[in-house]
């Protein structure tokens, strides 16, 4: 069966931009967690949804923000992009909550380059 | 709160050299733990996992033993291969909000 897809693989954006990301979770996964990976802090937690609803959210400021749709598909979002905001940000779906490692499966993730 | 700390790369080793990878976490109750693999152009796969002290976990050669007593969980393998080159996050899950905590990551180069 198809894995988890992340649209698009690649974005350069400017500065003050904002940007949404994508995140298609296998078939009949409805958990969908975000993280954002960057050199300096490894990987780290953004937030987790399930059936439209977050269950859990990261330390990370209110420009970052998501959703989830009735089909599970999920989106993130990030306002007032800053140089910091570069990073690779992944997508990890899984069947139920809570979350377990086993059943959990990730993208190939989105790489965010903000100049 | 909980954290993973690992040891930073990247490390660099001849193909057949045996390999630790460190890992120390900071954990109330008893974690799960964990090693993830990610490949260049892929996402992370769970590579093994731990539920409890002393307990083994293990695939494709790599093996890593929970040690409560040292809190720690390193990663081994006896015979590395080119194909193991990849970046390695050590994990755990504290059960009490079912976030999963991922240390910084170690990138492996392994030289024919």
């Amino acid at each position: 069966k198809a894995g988890v897809t992340q649209t698009p693989r690649y974005l350069i954006k400017t500065r003050g931009q904002q940007v949404t990301l994508s995140c298609s979770p296998i078939s009949g996964h409805r958990s969908v967690s975000w993280y954002q990976q960057t050199p300096g802090q490894g990987l780290q937690f953004l937030f987790e949804y399930f059936s439209e609803t977050q269950r859990n959210k990261g330390n990370f400021p209110g420009r970052f923000s998501g959703r989830q749709f009735s089909n599970s598909r999920s989106e993130m979002n990030v306002s007032t992009l800053e140089l910091g905001d570069s990073a690779l940000y992944l997508c990890a779906s899984s069947r139920s909550v809570p979350t377990n490692p086993n059943e959990q499966y990730f993208g190939p993730g989105t790489r965010l380059t903000v100049t | 709160g909980d954290s993973v700390t690992q040891m930073e790369g990247p490390v660099t080793l001849s193909e057949e050299a045996f390999l630790t990878i460190n890992c120390t976490y900071t954990a109330t109750g008893y974690p799960s733990l964990f090693w993830y693999v990610q490949y260049p152009g892929e996402g992370l796969q769970l590579l093994l996992k731990a539920t409890k002290a002393d307990d083994k976990g293990s695939n494709k050669g790599f093996e890593a033993t929970y040690r409560k007593e040292t809190t720690s969980f390193h990663l081994e393998k006896g015979s590395v291969q080119v194909s193991d080159s990849a970046v390695y996050f050590c994990a755990l899950n504290g059960n009490r909000d079912d976030k999963i905590i991922f240390g910084k990551g170690t990138r492996l180069h392994i030289l024919p």
